[in-house]
């Protein structure tokens, strides 16, 4: 089992450009998440899915978009690119939707690291 | 804003020692998780302990809760150079009928040979 892919692994876009950024998991869990991650931030979290079919935003999503294409996948996409948005963008997911329960652990992909000009 | 605050931001010891680091948070939780994250890697988790726990070992790591305090401790004893990384708190909060994890800014922990 690969466990939760992330591509492309290194980015560099100019202003203005748009991508999306692509996370698979093959761990039938059906929660996933998306973050950043800043020097000194921590991880922030940009959007989430607690099951296929549904989106939410987190703590910073503007300037994102995300799409939950089905149980497996779940993509972030920048539609402007703007330097602020250079970061490490990680991918992760969960087994229980967490409603009402306690929270299981996360599973993170491996990371794209991304750089605007 | 983040919810867990990690102590101290870094920490460098001697391979043999023990290693402590802090996290405090601020609203009620469910629980506490603790991850690891080496340079370029994704993070990776650790141990989780629940809000009516206080203690939990995991080879030769020990977390501590103190839920009246709002703080976790997370010790790793005889480190080795393999412990290198940052170490990542995380609480779940929940928002919208769904708990999500709010991570800490983490300790930069640095063991060497």
């Amino acid at each position: 089992n690969a466990g939760v892919t992330q591509t492309p692994k290194f980015q560099v876009l100019k202003t203005g450009q748009s991508m999306t950024l692509q996370c698979a998991q093959d761990m039938n869990h059906n929660s996933m998440y998306w973050y950043r991650q800043d020097p000194g931030m921590g991880l922030r979290l940009i959007y989430y899915s607690a099951s296929e079919g549904t989106t939410d935003k987190g703590e910073v999503p503007n300037g994102y978009n995300v799409s939950r294409l089905n149980k497996r996948e779940f993509s972030l996409r920048l539609e402007s690119a703007a330097p602020s948005q250079t970061s490490v963008y990680f991918c992760a997911t969960t087994g229980n939707t967490g409603r009402r329960g306690a929270y299981n652990e996360q599973f993170f992909g491996p990371g794209t690291r991304l750089t605007v000009l | 804003s983040q919810q867990g605050e990690e102590d101290p931001q870094a920490l460098s010891i001697q391979e043999g020692e023990n290693a402590t680091m802090n996290c405090s948070y601020k609203t009620s939780i469910n629980n506490l998780q603790w991850y690891r994250q080496n340079s370029g890697r994704g993070l990776v988790h650790l141990i989780l302990i629940r809000s009516n726990e206080r203690e939990k070992h995991s080879g030769r790591l020990r977390v501590t809760l103190d839920t009246s305090k709002k703080s976790s401790s997370l010790l790793i004893t005889a480190s080795r150079a393999a412990d290198t990384a940052s170490y990542f708190c995380a609480t779940d909060a929940l928002s919208g009928g769904y708990n999500k994890l709010i991570f800490g800014a983490g300790t930069r922990l640095a063991v060497h040979p």
